[in-house]
């Protein structure tokens, strides 16, 4: 089975760095996503990871450590557009379908 | 990146009623899948759509409840059968493209939200 763990709520300051955390126990692992979804919107895709390490786009990176289940998405230079729910998606070992933490809700303050 | 489109994009039922849901692609694409988000939920999966066989469901679901089909490489169609309140929530429709190199990603449609009255 899968057990995917997020942060339920966090609060930012517009400018400021974020974390959002995901730790996860998978019968297999092919891969972890994150998606954000704004309120009445679909997710979109932000990040992949599969191998350890950092993968940096523009203000967002995600961070993957396979050994320990964890990963994060860091958020740089907030703006109040990255309000939104972040969701952490793990792809098991035996298909492609993805399985999805209860997400994050971010608030970037003003 | 694929373009999703789903109909009815949101609809009002009847208890004991049945909704069938559209989803079209505009490229064709090999892995197919519906997700369920309640109201202040995470995504859940339903089924994996595939195409020219029947559909593989997740625990929790079944076939008679949500009937799929998967005609061709650009559409599928989800049905909520003899629906309750409980089926209240929106159901997504999502792609995945192949071929993308290192990873393949995953695209979701626009949801379609669904309230039982």
């Amino acid at each position: 089975g899968q057990n995917i763990d997020q942060p339920t709520e966090m609060t930012a300051t517009e400018g400021a760095i974020v974390q959002i955390n995901c730790t996860y126990q998978t019968s297999g692992f092919n891969g972890l996503f994150w998606y954000q979804q704004h309120a009445g919107e679909a997710p979109t895709f932000l990040s992949y990871n599969v191998l350890d390490g950092l993968e940096e786009k523009g203000r967002f990176s995600s961070f993957l450590s396979r050994s320990k289940g964890y990963s994060y998405l860091l958020l740089k230079e907030l703006q109040m557009k990255d309000s939104a729910s972040y969701l952490c998606a793990v792809r098991g070992a035996s298909g492609y379908a993805l399985n999805f933490g209860k997400g994050t809700s971010l608030l970037v303050t003003p | 990146s694929a373009v999703i489109s789903q109909k009815p994009s949101r609809d009002i039922c009847q208890r004991g009623t049945s909704l069938t849901i559209q989803c079209q692609v505009d490229s064709q694409v090999t892995m197919m899948f519906w997700y369920r988000q309640q109201p202040g939920q995470s995504l859940t999966l339903i089924a994996t759509a595939n195409q020219g066989s029947e559909a593989t469901y997740e625990s929790g679901f079944v076939i008679d409840k949500f009937p799929i089909s998967r005609p061709n490489l650009t559409f599928s169609t989800l049905t909520v059968s003899n629906m309750s309140p409980e089926d209240s929530s929106i159901y997504l429709c999502s792609v995945e493209e192949a071929d993308r190199g290192s990873y393949n990603e995953q695209f979701f449609g626009p949801g379609t939200r669904l309230t039982v009255l």
